[in-house]
């Protein structure tokens, strides 16, 4: 079936821009994270949805960074007044509490890049 | 606060040399542990799991032991392959309300003909 997709691919935009990334989860994965890949680092956690539940936002960076999902469904993150350091592959993934293991499916990522 | 320690690479390895990339974890509880891998130019892929003390997790020849007593988890495969080539990450799911990963920084595996 189909897999988590994001989109764009790449992205790249001037510093003190607004980006919006897009992720569409796997169908009826309840659960959707947004994590952050940066050159030579591990990946670090931005924000998780979970139902109707309020999101964990306890990893975004800032108050520049925000996402919201509407519908249970669809994530978009907005960055909000690039910085050079923004700059990295942003990545979706989505589970099922059904799974009972909470195993976490990937996107393929966003890079984007702020020039 | 949970956390993740793995082996810092690079690691660079003949074609059938044995393999072990080192994975240990601070967490509370009882969390789950996974390993992904990153080919080049892809995405994470789910390489194996384990979700209990003891048991092994196993997929296309690697296989991992959830070891409670030494809190490790590491990464083994017999016989590498160049195909292997890749970036290896080693997570803990926190058993808590979020069940956010928390990840190693990864070990990058070179495998030469």
């Amino acid at each position: 079936g189909a897999g988590v997709s994001q989109s764009p691919s790449n992205k790249v935009t001037e510093k003190g821009k607004d980006v919006e990334l897009r992720c569409d989860p796997i169908s009826g994965h309840t659960a959707l994270y947004w994590y952050r890949q940066s050159l030579g680092q591990g990946l670090e956690f931005l924000i998780y949805f979970q139902g109707n539940s309020a999101p964990d936002k306890s990893g975004l960076p800032s108050d520049r960074f925000s996402a919201e999902r509407t519908g249970g469904s669809v994530s978009t993150l907005t960055i909000q007044r690039t910085q050079q350091e923004d700059s990295a592959v942003y990545l979706c993934a989505s589970s099922s509490p059904g799974s009972g293991i909470y195993e976490q499916y990937f996107g393929p990522g966003t890079r984007l890049t702020v020039t | 606060g949970n956390s993740v320690t793995q082996m810092e690479g690079p690691v660079t390895l003949s074609e059938e040399a044995f393999l072990t990339i080192n994975c240990t974890y601070t967490a509370t509880g009882y969390p789950s542990l996974f390993w992904y891998v990153q080919y080049p130019g892809e995405g994470l892929q789910l390489l194996l799991k384990a979700t209990k003390a003891d048991d092994k997790g196993s997929n296309k020849g690697f296989e991992a032991t959830y070891r409670k007593e030494t809190t490790s988890f590491h990464l083994e495969k017999g016989s590498v392959q160049v195909s292997d080539s890749a970036v290896y990450f080693c997570a803990l799911l926190n058993a808590g309300n979020n069940r956010k990963l928390i990840w190693g920084l990864g070990t990058s595996l070179a495998v030469n003909p």
